[in-house]
């Protein structure tokens, strides 16, 4: 088991809500990274954020959104839900020194189902 | 476009035996690999990294290669027991996150 914690484990939400999901850090890791995953699929980047800035971007549209607090918590905020958004939401942290070869720690994710 | 593939969606294998995924990279070549666990409704779990100038990394019952030739990189394991059984992810390291192959799914046959 890994120090990051995710909430909520499941949601579920409708065509063109917003949601926001949670993330809690491993003691001592000041990045986190926020990745979805699709059924069947490997997880794909959204973004990352290092020192409560964000620092690099998958190719989602700007309705994926995020933050990063002092505690190095992060939020994952999502705008006018499209049914495609249905995946595994994974929130992942990291020391962020050594960024070529840097393993990430993930949490066990949020269930987003849009219907 | 720079890929990352894990060809073979599911692998099944009967107990005690070795089982071997692999995981093929096209128009380029990581500086690392890195290998990862998960189980069904949970987060990847890291398992392995391997540098370009390392041609094997072993850890317990896991061993992985990479030939730079071949672009290709292969995951061990040895003496698999049904609780090996998961998805196993490959990944290459990008700027500042990792690229993730579909996965392997290995389910181990007692």
């Amino acid at each position: 088991e890994t120090g990051v914690t995710q909430s909520p484990t499941h949601l579920i939400k409708t065509r063109g809500q917003q949601v926001t999901l949670r993330c809690s850090s491993q003691s001592g890791h000041n990045t986190v990274s926020w990745y979805q995953q699709a059924l069947g699929q490997g997880p794909q980047f959204i973004f990352q954020y290092y020192r409560e800035e964000e620092n690099g971007r998958g190719n989602f549209p700007p309705r994926f959104s995020g933050l990063q607090f002092p505690n190095y918590s992060s939020e994952l905020n999502v705008n006018a839900l499209e049914l495609d958004d249905s995946a595994l939401y994974l929130c992942a942290s990291s020391t962020g020194a050594e960024r070529a070869n840097e393993k990430l720690f993930f949490g066990s994710g949020t269930q987003l189902s849009v219907l | 476009s720079q890929k990352i593939e894990q060809n073979s969606e599911a692998l099944n294998i009967q107990e005690g035996k070795t089982a071997t995924l692999t995981c093929n990279y096209t128009n380029y070549s990581p500086a690392y690999l890195q290998w990862y666990r998960q189980d069904p409704g949970r987060g990847p779990v890291f398992l392995l990294l391997i540098r370009e100038n390392e041609k094997e990394k072993r850890k317990e019952r896991l061993k992985v290669t990479f030939d730079t030739t071949l672009k290709q990189s292969l995951f061990h394991i040895t003496a698999s027991q049904p609780a090996d059984s998961a998805t196993y992810l490959c990944a290459r390291t990008g700027a500042n996150n990792l690229f993730f192959g579909t996965g392997t799914r290995l389910t181990v046959i007692p």
